[in-house]
């Protein structure tokens, strides 16, 4: 079966880095992109991007480009979501996602982040 | 594209209908064919799950009373007997140019 299992909580001061993992089991990894999709408390949903599994072709919100980085580990079918320059609006549940034929078929359970001075 | 859902909260009797309206401010037909409007449930302190994705299509898993149709700009999810599993919040989705989401609309039990 599909999991996608999501790294820790976090905790950051503003202006610092934070990276999220989410390592993918259950499918052939490659065949699929991975999606980012982060929620703030009690707020709706807000795509990020999404970056190929195959090749590592990245298309990123037009709100987040200069600080977002998304990467692909193929060795060990884990994606990462790299932003920097953090502030408190930042603060967000951290969703990755499956992608299959642009349809956000399978969610991991959220990273937490929280930026505070 | 903006996507609008209404109603923004819908209280619903156990085992009577629903419906949640998305619109979208413009066509979301590819032009590969394909419209790329879905639906998501949110239950609470849970991640979101896909319910419908390409209009109508139910997602694995997903019980025969969720619908979804629609075509263009204006799409419809249905749930023909709410139950009480059924509570949370409900997004529609479009990625037909880029990824943009409805508001959600929470559904709860009267």
């Amino acid at each position: 079966q599909v999991q996608l299992v999501q790294s820790g909580a976090e905790v950051k001061k503003p202006g610092a880095s934070v990276k999220v993992s989410c390592k993918a089991s259950g499918y052939s990894f490659i065949e699929y992109a991975i999606s980012w999709v982060r929620q703030a408390p009690g707020q709706g949903l807000e795509w990020m991007g999404w970056i190929s599994a195959y090749n590592g072709i990245t298309n990123y919100a037009q709100d987040l480009k200069g600080r977002l980085t998304m990467t692909i580990d193929t060795s060990t079918s884990t994606a990462y979501m790299d932003l920097r320059s953090l502030r408190s609006d930042d603060s967000a549940m951290y969703y990755c996602t499956k992608v299959d034929s642009r349809d956000l078929d399978y969610w991991g359970p959220g990273t937490l982040v929280t930026v505070s001075s | 594209i903006v996507m609008t859902q209404t109603p923004l909260s819908s209280p619903v009797t156990l085992g009577q209908p629903a419906s949640i309206s998305c619109r979208s401010s413009q066509s979301l037909e590819h032009s590969d064919g394909s419209t790329y409007l879905s639906w998501l449930q949110q239950r609470p302190g849970q991640p979101p799950r896909l319910l419908i994705y390409k209009i109508s299509n139910r997602f694995s898993g997903v019980p025969d009373r969720f619908s979804g149709s629609g075509a263009g700009t204006d799409f419809t999810l249905k749930i023909s007997r709410v139950e009480a599993e059924d509570v949370g919040v409900y997004f529609c989705m479009q990625a037909t140019q880029s990824v943009t989401f409805g508001q959600g609309t929470k559904l709860e039990i009267k």
